[in-house]
């Protein structure tokens, strides 16, 4: 099916170590995005790309880096985990008129515990 | 600033009551869009509707009814009958037409419904 793809669906790291989770989209979206979400504060924005070679900062952006490469991936990536860094994170996708249609399509989440 | 408030942080119903999730946005924009989403316990973020700033008509999709007021910066969402289904996070977003980045998301309401 089309949509959004991330990969892992979990994953569990020491503190120290790190990792980078991949979300893919098959939609040729312009704009893609990464949120992490903890209990009772929604979703944030980690960082977002609004095409490929380009990426920006969101509203909690310390601690990780993004890239994309190519248009239809986006990569997230923790260089020295953190137990505050224990999430789940979602990426999503949109067309450049993001209030159009249905705004973002979501990836079903990466939940990431760090110990 | 921009900013989405769902105050109710947990709600708890009986089956086939009617409950109402709130929704208060605080915008200077003339033109947005508003969303909700619905997130089950399996973890993926669902889009139930968009709606323009410029359309304050209600809107009924079977069960599910949305009340926009602009006077009170309010976007209502309301189950009539629910059932155990219903049961999951909702999330009220927000974007303004002239910001083409990200949807700025509510913290979410908690709803549970018991048989």
């Amino acid at each position: 099916n089309a949509g959004v793809t991330q990969t892992p669906k979990f994953r569990v790291l020491k503190t120290g170590q790190s990792m980078t989770l991949l979300c893919a989209q098959d939609m040729n979206h312009e704009y893609m995005y990464w949120y992490r979400q903890d209990p009772g504060m929604g979703l944030r924005l980690i960082h977002y790309s609004v095409g490929e070679g380009t990426t920006a900062k969101g509203e909690v952006p310390d601690g990780y880096n993004v890239s994309r490469l190519k248009k239809q991936n986006f990569l997230l990536g923790l260089e020295s985990a953190a137990p505050s860094q224990t999430s789940v994170y979602f990426c999503a996708s949109s067309y450049k008129v993001v209030y159009r249609g249905n705004g973002y399509t979501f990836g079903s989440g990466t939940r990431l515990t760090v110990v | 600033a921009q900013k989405v408030t769902q105050a109710q942080t947990e709600i708890s119903v009986v089956e086939k009551e009617d409950v109402t999730l709130d929704c208060v946005y605080e915008t200077r924009d003339t033109t947005y869009y508003l969303f909700w989403y619905k997130q089950p316990p399996s973890g993926e973020l669902v889009f139930l509707i968009r709606r323009n700033s410029f359309d304050e008509q209600n809107e009924i999709s079977g069960r599910y009814s949305w009340n926009f007021q602009k006077s009170t910066s309010s976007f209502n969402f309301t189950i009539t009958a629910s059932q155990v289904v219903d049961s999951a996070v909702y999330f009220c977003a927000f974007i303004p037409e002239d910001n083409t980045d990200k949807l700025i998301f509510g913290t979410g309401t908690r709803l549970q419904v018991f048989p």
